[in-house]
């Protein structure tokens, strides 16, 4: 009964590649995100979906490309992976936009060799 | 830029002591504020949360304080427990009309330590 999922939860990769993490949560909210935080320990938001429609695209690379099939799926694709990537990503899910707490998927360790 | 900050990244606190973890924010855009705690290989976990419209907001061992014209808050744990042992974010999001809308902006962590 997890309520926000994200697979794999640890990935390894070489530069170059291309890859994708998936996300799903089951609470029926509108709204999804993806954090990432970085070797200091900051949390950073990058994109943010409400009803399938992207609403916050931080400064991010074009190479980290959002898909939201549907409301209850947020995956997040990247190309041509740069040693800089190596980060925890974090998705999360919350019932609207703002004024309300947002909700944590366990995070996927990237590590691109 | 770093809009939201937590200065003190470490915090050592005796069992059934009081915890105070501090953040402080720049943005006056501001307006709904909360804390998260995280242990290793988890995703953060939702504690308490406050809007600007209040001074303080209490659950069970949580309260947290705003204080607007400082633009600064605060966490307490009374008492604090071992498994209190944590990491704590504190979070803001802003109001309509501001950069920060419909995101959450982080500080950057405290590290609790509660022992035995």
């Amino acid at each position: 009964d997890t309520a926000v999922s994200q697979t794999p939860k640890y990935l390894v990769t070489q530069m170059g590649n291309d890859k994708s993490i998936k996300c799903e949560q089951n609470l029926g909210h509108d709204t999804m995100y993806w954090y990432k935080q970085d070797s200091k320990k900051f949390l950073k938001i990058m994109f943010s979906y409400n009803n399938k429609e992207l609403i916050i695209n931080e400064t991010v690379p074009n190479r980290f490309s959002p898909k939201s099939p549907d409301k209850a799926h947020l995956n997040l694709h990247i190309n041509s992976l740069e040693l800089g990537d190596s980060a925890v990503y974090f998705c999360a899910s919350s019932p609207r936009v703002k004024g309300t707490e947002a909700f944590f998927g366990q995070g996927t360790r990237l590590t691109v060799v | 830029d770093q809009q939201v900050k937590q200065n003190s990244p470490s915090l050592s606190v005796q069992e059934g002591r009081i915890s105070i973890l501090n953040c402080d924010y720049t943005n006056s855009m501001f307006d709904y504020f909360l804390w998260y705690k995280k242990y290793p290989a988890e995703g953060p976990t939702f504690l308490i949360s406050i809007s600007s419209i209040k001074d303080k907001n209490e659950d069970g061992r949580f309260t947290v304080f705003l204080n607007k014209s400082a633009k600064h808050l605060s966490l307490h744990i009374v008492p604090s427990q071992p498994g209190d042992s944590a990491v704590y974010f504190c979070a803001a999001s802003a109001k309509a009309g501001g950069t920060s809308y419909g995101k959450l902006t982080f500080g950057q962590g405290t590290i609790l330590t509660v022992h035995p």
